[in-house]
C-alpha cells in the first residue's frame, strides 16, 4: 500500500482481556518497528523486524508482550491480561533498510496508531 | 544505554520570533532524523542528518548536526502558527534502533 496502515485505529477493552493490533508495513520495506506513546509522553521502542533475522525484543515491557511478523510483511502485536497501564497509542512504522554506510538514511514511515484504552 | 533529551520540553512563542530546539544524546551515533507530530496525528519525518556538520533547511525549519559534541538543533526563522506541533529528535543505536527524545511541544500564538 501507499503508507503504514494500522488497525484498529481505536481499541476499548476490559481488563485482563487479550488485544490484538496489526500493522500492515509499506510494500517491500524489510524492517518494521513497533513503538508505545503514552499520554503526552514520547515514543518507547518495542520491538524490531529486519527480514528474517531473529527480532530485536529488548523494548518489550513484559512477557505478556508479544510480536510476530508473518511472511516478512504483516505484523501482529498482541498482549495478554491487559492493565490499565497499557492504555496507549500504539504506533507501527516501517522502512526500507538499506546499510550504505554514511549515505543511508533508513527513514521510518510511521501508520496512524492504534489507540488502546483498558478499563 | 542511548539517552536522548531534549530543551525545552514546551515552548510557547509570538509569531515572527525565532528560536531553537536543543537535543542531545549521550553515546556516539552517526543518523539522527527529526519528526513532527500534530495533535492526534501520527509522526511526520522532517530531517535526517548523516555526518557531523550536516545541516538541512526547509521552509523556516533548519536542523544542524554537531557528532562531537553530541547535539542537534532544530532552528524556527520567523515563526507562524502551522508550524505549532511537537517535534521530535531521535538518534540510532546499533545498526537500526531509533531513540527518540521526550519531545518539544511548540505553540505558536498569532
Amino acid at each position: 500500500g501507499a503508507g503504514v496502515s494500522q488497525s484498529p485505529s481505536n481499541k476499548v477493552t476490559e481488563k485482563g482481556k487479550d488485544v490484538e493490533l496489526r500493522c500492515d508495513p509499506i510494500s517491500g520495506h524489510t524492517a518494521l518497528y513497533w513503538y508505545r506513546q503514552s499520554l503526552g509522553q514520547g515514543l518507547e521502542f518495542l520491538i524490531y523486524f529486519q527480514g528474517n533475522s531473529a527480532p530485536d525484543k529488548s523494548g518489550l515491557p513484559s512477557d505478556r508482550f508479544s510480536a510476530e511478523r508473518t511472511g516478512g510483511s504483516v505484523s501482529t502485536l498482541t498482549i495478554q491480561r491487559t492493565q490499565q497501564e497499557d492504555s496507549a497509542v500504539y504506533l507501527c512504522a516501517s522502512s526500507l533498510f538499506t546499510w550504505t554506510g554514511p549515505t543511508g538514511a533508513n527513514v521510518l514511515t510511521f501508520g496512524a496508531g492504534s489507540r488502546l484504552t483498558v478499563l | 544505554e542511548l539517552k536522548v533529551e531534549q530543551n525545552p520540553l514546551f515552548l510557547s512563542m509570538q509569531e515572527g520570533k525565532n528560536y531553537t530546539i536543543y537535543c542531545n544524546y549521550s553515546t556516539t551515533s552517526d543518523r539522527l532524523y527529526w519528526y513532527r507530530q500534530d495533535p492526534g496525528k501520527s509522526l511526520e519525518s522532517l530531517f535526517v542528518l548523516l555526518s557531523n556538520g550536516a545541516v538541512k533547511q526547509e521552509g523556516r525549519l533548519m536542523a544542524s548536526l554537531d557528532t562531537k559534541a553530541r547535539l542537534s538543533t532544530l532552528h524556527i526563522t520567523a515563526a507562524v502558527h502551522d508550524l505549532s506541533a511537537t517535534y521530535f529528535c531521535a538518534v540510532i543505536q546499533g545498526a537500526q534502533k531509533l531513540v527518540f527524545g521526550q519531545g518539544t511541544r511548540l505553540t505558536i500564538n498569532p
